[in-house]
């Protein structure tokens, strides 16, 4: 089975900061892709980043980053440039290919970040 | 915004009775996805249909059940709720075309509370 790991609940940054908020995962299996999901107050869970396993490089999307190390089974996400809006619960989620149950989303704990004005 | 849709967005039902939650996925996906989230935490996999049909199951009993249909709407049923129910549940939508990457799009979820 499949665990992912959120170690820090709660992190907080100045606008206009980087922050790193961190993720590892536990798998036996060799193609996967990982995920970051962001959850703002509002509820919605809104798609951050994704980073396909069999690519080495790290996936970016304008101010965020990931830094996927495959053999220590970490994923972090970089925000650079913090925003106001940027506060809200990030997710680090998991799932192999489409077969089946193994399609579905295996989710961390979540992290709580704030950004301070 | 992601195009999914979920009603009611609250909803408050008595231990032993039975719900039954809506989602309305984004046009021309094929796959919707149900997932429990409990209170700080994070959300867990419940089940998915792909084209109508149950396609996998996480941890959750029976009473647990659902229905996707051709509209790209779909249900989930609880029966005989238990208190510890109570959560925000959460439908995703996707569209699966072979194996390979798919991305869920999710809705603003549906906050139940059982007394």
């Amino acid at each position: 089975a499949q665990t992912v790991t959120q170690s820090q609940p709660e992190m907080s940054v100045q606008e206009a900061e980087t922050v790193t908020l961190s993720c590892t995962y536990d798998t036996s299996e060799n193609n996967y892709y990982l995920f970051w999901y962001k959850q703002p107050p509002s509820r919605q869970m809104i798609l951050v980043i994704r980073q396909e396993a069999y690519k080495q490089q790290n996936a970016t999307e304008n101010r965020f980053s990931v830094n996927f190390q495959k053999a220590a089974k970490s994923f972090s996400l970089k925000i650079s440039d913090s925003q106001l809006g940027d506060t809200a619960m990030y997710f680090c989620a998991f799932m192999t290919s489409f077969t089946g149950a193994n399609s579905k989303l295996t989710f961390g704990k979540g992290i709580t970040l704030s950004v301070r004005p | 915004e992601t195009g999914v849709t979920q009603s009611p967005t609250h909803l408050i039902k008595t231990r032993g009775q039975q719900v039954t939650l809506r989602c309305s996925s984004q046009s021309g996906h094929n796959t919707v996805s149900w997932y429990q989230q409990a209170l700080g935490q994070g959300p867990q996999f419940i089940f998915q249909y792909y084209r109508e049909e149950e396609n996998g199951r996480g941890n959750f009993p029976p009473r647990f059940s659902g229905l996707q249909f051709p509209n790209y709407s779909s249900e989930l049923n609880v029966n005989a709720l238990e208190l510890d129910d109570s959560a925000l549940y959460l439908c995703a939508s996707s569209l699966v075309v072979g194996p390979g990457l798919e991305t869920q799009y999710f809705g603003p979820g549906t906050r139940l509370l059982v007394l």
